[in-house]
């Protein structure tokens, strides 16, 4: 089993849709969670960041982290065409370990 | 927030010659940085992490002798492909991690990559 589980998509919703984004993990350890955006040939950026387990809002986006569960999502409502990217999530205890990313498509 | 720059954002060389990768971490010091490649359509793949003031940590299956990193001081780490080949070709990119106000972790800062094509 990988440590960190991602479907790679490519997920396509229509324009204001809610999205869902999950990643699962098995290293208990793991204390850090984070979701990162990457545009095509872009370097990735922070979206969101957990510290154990909980829900985090900013703006149109929200973070869970399930640790009973070692599962993660990542919520985004009223989903806009410029939300189209890759969205990786990582994990880290001591190592930083990423997601394979999920390809999202927001049709207009 | 913590910005990382990188130099060059692409870079086209002649199969055999070295390119050398800049990574900055412009607003704080970074003792660790780590270099990544992306080929396309692929997730990150973590090459190694670069220690200020001493060597690099590669992961299984990196050439180090292939892969030089230098990291001269707490704001720059370099990585230089030697004798670069065709399959080198692919994105780099670097993070180096900084710890926000209100948060007890490091999270991962990102450069804009570079992308290198060896011809």
């Amino acid at each position: 089993q990988k440590e960190v589980e991602q479907d790679p998509g490519p997920l396509s919703v229509p324009e204001g849709a809610i999205v869902s984004l999950n990643c699962t993990y098995s290293n208990s350890a793991f204390q850090y969670f984070m979701w990162y955006r990457q545009y095509s040939r872009k370097g990735p950026e922070l979206l969101m960041y957990t510290y154990s387990s909980g829900n985090k809002e900013d703006g149109r986006f929200t973070a869970q982290v399930d640790k009973s569960s070692k599962y993660i999502s990542l919520f985004i409502r009223d989903s806009q065409p410029s939300d189209s990217a890759t969205y990786l999530c990582a994990m880290s205890d001591d190592k930083i370990i990423f997601g394979k990313g999920t390809r999202l498509h927001i049709l207009p | 927030g913590a910005v990382v720059s990188q130099h060059p954002s692409w870079v086209i060389c002649k199969s055999g010659t070295s390119v050398k990768i800049e990574c900055r971490s412009l607003d704080f010091q970074a003792t660790t940085m780590f270099w990544y490649r992306q080929f396309p359509k692929q997730s990150l793949m973590l090459m190694a992490t670069s220690n200020e003031g001493s060597k690099a940590t590669y992961e299984q299956g990196v050439e180090k002798d292939k892969f030089l990193i230098n990291h001269a001081s707490l704001t720059l780490s370099t990585l230089t492909v030697t004798s670069a080949h065709p399959e080198d070709s692919s994105f780099y990119i670097c993070s180096a991690p900084a710890r926000l106000a209100g948060v007890g972790g490091n999270e991962q800062f990102f450069g804009p990559g570079t992308r290198l094509t060896v011809l």
